[in-house]
């Protein structure tokens, strides 16, 4: 089946502590995305990448790093979390050429202490 | 500065009738539109899509009008259910740009109740 996948679904951490999520889709895209989701703001690009190796930021990049070394998979990783990163992130990923369409993970919901 | 906005944060309907979400835009450039559907505690999946070179898409009771110089769109759901309850995004491209037209810009998204 053609999926996005994310873990953890839920994550209750506390400020500072390390944490990954991770990301794999098994459709050989080569475009991945990680979003947020906070209420009243709709979905927010925190960054992308086009590509294995090549990452760009989105709109909220400030406080993640991800990493591409692998096409399949594209974590996302929070050094030291604050509270103000408390939200809901998806995963995306698509092709680079043809449709737009993008094929979210089901989510991560986070909340940092 | 929003490019994408959806006005409405949420709209009710009853069983049977029309649902209209709107949405406007101000980047002209932009030149493809989707809309997603999301449910609680699932990702968004994917509804429909308008190419700017058309002003009108159909996909079974789902409808998506464009009108390039009003930088406006509409989903249309007829005749609309309990199931189509759920937030809708609408998220626009562009395919001129550095980074490709699978770049996409949402909006806040649309929060739809139908009423049986």
């Amino acid at each position: 089946e053609a999926q996005v996948t994310q873990n953890p679904r839920y994550l209750i951490t506390v400020t500072g502590k390390k944490l990954t999520v991770t990301c794999s889709q098994n459709m050989n895209h080569e475009y991945m995305s990680w979003y947020r989701q906070d209420p009243g703001l709709g979905l927010r690009q925190i960054y992308y990448s086009m590509n294995v190796e090549v990452t760009d930021k989105g709109d909220v990049p400030e406080g993640y790093k991800v990493s591409r070394k692998e096409k399949r998979n594209f974590p996302l990783i929070l050094e030291s979390p604050s509270p103000n990163q408390t939200s809901l992130y998806f995963c995306a990923s698509s092709f680079v050429r043809g449709s737009n369409e993008q094929f979210f993970g089901p989510g991560t919901r986070l909340t940092v202490l | 500065d929003q490019q994408v906005k959806q006005n409405s944060p949420s709209l009710s309907v009853q069983e049977g009738r029309i649902s209209i979400l709107n949405c406007d835009y101000t980047n002209s450039m932009f030149d493809y539109f989707l809309w997603y559907k999301k449910y609680p505690a699932e990702g968004p999946t994917f509804l429909i899509s308008i190419s700017s070179i058309k002003d009108k898409n159909e996909d079974g009771r789902f409808t998506v009008f464009l009108n390039k110089s009003a930088k406006h769109l509409s989903l249309h759901i007829v005749p609309s259910q309990p199931g189509d309850s759920a937030v809708y995004f609408c998220a626009a491209s562009r395919s001129d740009s550095g980074a490709g037209s699978y770049q996409l810009t949402f909006g806040k998204g649309t929060k739809l109740s139908v009423i049986p």
